[in-house]
């Protein structure tokens, strides 16, 4: 089963509105998690890395005004998209990781939003 | 900085063996990912690569060069289903982060 739960899997909203968008870890403590877009055809683009206790830290380009990130356990970390516009419907997938080791690396199931 | 290659796009016939390779320059390394994404979903984890050589898992393979940043996803009596997209990824130690290359959609015809 899963180890990692997002939620919702798809949400539309109303331009102007804001959109919270949650990633769990069900059964261990993700010290680091990990949140990515994915346009259409496009691969995933790393958005933030957000650890617990502390600010998100924001890739180049990324508005940390508008995808605001709170990380607030070791098993919960939420991306709000503050007033969304059209442009901002994509594939939303969270990641987790549990240590150091690569492969300890679990995504959660994605969400899309659409803004219309 | 990250720089991952891999083809866009590749076609093979059904029953039939097909490889795509990804290259990488990239500034801390300490593995390599290969995933499965189907349209609208999440990734599916295939395989991770820390050590040189091949490694195989049933029609999945994937091999590892560290001194060439290069590594390959073979996959071997091609089905339908394995119509795809497939994404090479390098996990840097430092910071935790994966980089992703651009995919690579693999069409499978009958």
């Amino acid at each position: 089963g899963a180890v990692v739960s997002q939620h919702p899997s798809r949400v539309i909203c109303k331009s102007g509105t804001s959109v919270k968008i949650e990633c769990r870890s069900l059964d261990f403590q993700a010290t680091t998690m990990f949140w990515y877009r994915q346009f259409p055809k496009q691969s995933l683009m790393l958005m933030a890395t957000s650890n617990e206790g502390s600010k998100a830290t924001y890739e180049q380009g990324v508005e940390k005004d508008k995808f605001l990130i709170n990380h607030a356990s070791l098993t919960l970390s939420t991306l709000t998209v503050a007033s969304a516009h059209p442009e901002d419907s994509s594939f939303y997938i969270c990641s987790a990781t549990a240590g150091s080791g690569g492969n300890t690396i679990y995504f959660g199931e994605g969400s899309w939003l659409t803004v219309v | 900085g990250q720089n991952i290659d891999q083809p866009t796009e590749m076609t093979a016939t059904e029953g039939a063996i097909v490889q795509i390779n990804c290259t990488y320059q990239t500034s801390g390394f300490n593995g390599l990912f290969w995933y499965q994404q189907h349209a609208g979903e999440a990734p599916t984890f295939l395989s991770y690569n820390v050590l040189d050589g091949l490694e195989e898992k049933g029609r999945f393979s994937s091999f590892l060069s560290r001194s060439k940043g290069y590594s390959y996803l073979l996959l071997k009596e091609l089905q339908m289903k394995d119509s795809a997209s497939y994404l090479c990824a390098v996990y840097n130690p430092n910071d935790y982060k994966l980089s992703f290359g651009a995919g690579t959609t693999v069409t499978v015809r009958a």
